[in-house]
């Protein structure tokens, strides 16, 4: 079972609608959980992190964890096509950063 | 800015040579780390070192060594490069907290022939 688990996509939805991508862990002694955007021979960025169960929310975006099952999510809200990008969910203790396989979101005008 | 430098963007090295690829952070991380990145299969950890000549097995460690001299500089070593090892490679480093962003380098391309 790998440590973190993602969709690989693609996720298609059109220009305006709600983006939502999944992502699971199987280390419970995870304790930062991290949301990175990347654009096709680029390098990672970092979007959100979240550390506490519950919902965090930066402008359009809003992560979700929730510990007892594992389960962080990311919401992408009024998607737009620049969103269109591999998104990587990454989980990390103090040492070790594990990601996951990404999905694919594919943005219509 | 946080800068985290990879020594070359392509590399192209023949079957059996031995490889280094160098990785430069600036900002006194703690952590350092190593990814190959290929096609569907995502960031895949190859080692991470969290001090100075400390280092882990990440998942994928089979063919490669590592080096941490200097809290700085990580290094990845291919002791014998093999057309399967063709793919992106990824330096990242982290501060030793929870919650702290992983800053990437440009990555480098390698092929091997």
């Amino acid at each position: 079972q790998k440590e973190v688990e993602q969709n690989s996509g693609p996720l298609s939805v059109p220009e305006g609608a709600i983006a939502s991508l999944n992502c699971t862990y199987s280390d419970r002694g995870s304790q930062s959980f991290f949301w990175y955007r990347q654009y096709s021979g680029k390098s990672p960025e970092l979007i959100m992190f979240i550390y506490s169960n519950g919902d965090k929310e930066d402008g359009r975006f809003t992560a979700q964890l929730n510990k007892a099952s594992q389960y962080v999510s990311l919401l992408i809200r009024d998607s737009q096509p620049s969103d269109s990008a591999t998104y990587l969910c990454a989980a990390s203790g103090f040492q070790k950063l594990v990601f996951g396989t990404g999905t694919r979101l594919l943005v219509s005008p | 800015d946080v800068k985290v430098t990879q020594s070359s963007r392509y590399l192209v090295k023949r079957t059996g040579e031995k490889v280094f690829l160098e990785c430069v952070q600036d900002m006194d991380h703690e952590n350092m780390f190593w990814y190959r990145q290929d096609p569907g299969l995502g960031l895949r950890l190859i080692y991470f070192s969290y001090d100075v000549k400390m280092k882990e097995k990440g998942d994928i460690p089979e063919g490669y060594s590592v080096s941490r001299e200097k809290k700085e500089r990580f290094s990845l070593i291919l002791e014998s490069a093999s057309t399967n090892q063709t793919s992106m490679y990824l330096c990242a480093s982290t501060v030793r907290a929870i919650g702290t962003e992983a800053f990437f380098g440009q990555g480098t391309r390698l092929t091997v022939v």
